[in-house]
């Protein structure tokens, strides 16, 4: 099985910056991602580690340590609509050439001025 | 492109009825997946399918139906509803065989009495 741990709740700054971590066992793992999601609508892609390093795109960087089973997903320069949920998710390969994708509970951001 | 759609965006059901759940995709995805979001639960997979005639199970199956005739559509039935499959269902679609960011639609939130 998998196991996926990240905060439930985290507030911060606008302006500020913001570190979301995730940590995860699981077997046969083939990358992680991170969702953005707002209340009431769809998740929708941030980023994407499948090697160990920093990616970074915009105001967001996603982190990864595949010997850890750690991840982490950086917020710079935090805006009011920053505001969602964040989910980290670890892409397994779960047999017969196909991947399932499991998700954490999500970390829940509130911007505050 | 409309991307990914479901069909109804809300529902309330009575214990035992029946209903299917729509999903298509316009993008030409192979991957397509059926997720529910519960509080406190985070996204879990129902059913997912690697192309058309192929499907298969995933973490919470039970209670739901899948099938794949086309590339487009994968319907999700529920064949006998009950209180506990109350929640936010969400179709997601991918290219290849899931490796690939999946593209949610934009939820169908059910009911059920």
């Amino acid at each position: 099985g998998q196991n996926i741990d990240q905060p439930t709740e985290m507030t911060a700054t606008e302006g500020a910056i913001v570190q979301i971590n995730c940590t995860y066992q699981t077997s046969g793992f083939n990358g992680l991602f991170w969702y953005q999601q707002h209340a009431g609508e769809a998740p929708t892609f941030l980023s994407y580690n499948v090697l160990d390093g920093l990616e970074e795109k915009g105001r967001f960087s996603s982190f990864l340590s595949r010997s850890k089973g750690y991840s982490y997903l950086l917020l710079k320069e935090l805006q009011m609509k920053d505001s969602a949920s964040y989910l980290c998710a670890v892409l397994a390969y779960s047999g017969a050439g196909s991947y399932q994708l499991t998700f954490g509970k999500g970390t829940k951001l509130s911007v505050i001025p | 492109n409309a991307g990914v759609t479901q069909t109804p965006k809300f529902q309330v059901l009575k214990t035992g009825q029946s209903m299917t759940l729509q999903c298509a995709q316009d993008m030409n995805h192979e991957y397509m997946s059926w997720y529910r979001q519960d509080p406190g639960m985070g996204l879990r997979l129902i059913h997912y399918s690697v192309g058309a005639g192929i499907t298969d199970q995933g973490e919470v199956p039970n209670g739901y139906n899948v099938s794949r005739s086309t590339t487009e559509d994968f319907p999700l039935r529920l064949l006998s509803a009950a209180p506990s499959q109350t929640s936010v269902y969400f179709c997601a679609s991918s290219y290849g065989s899931g490796m690939e960011t999946q593209y949610f639609g934009p939820g169908t939130r059910l009911l059920v009495l």
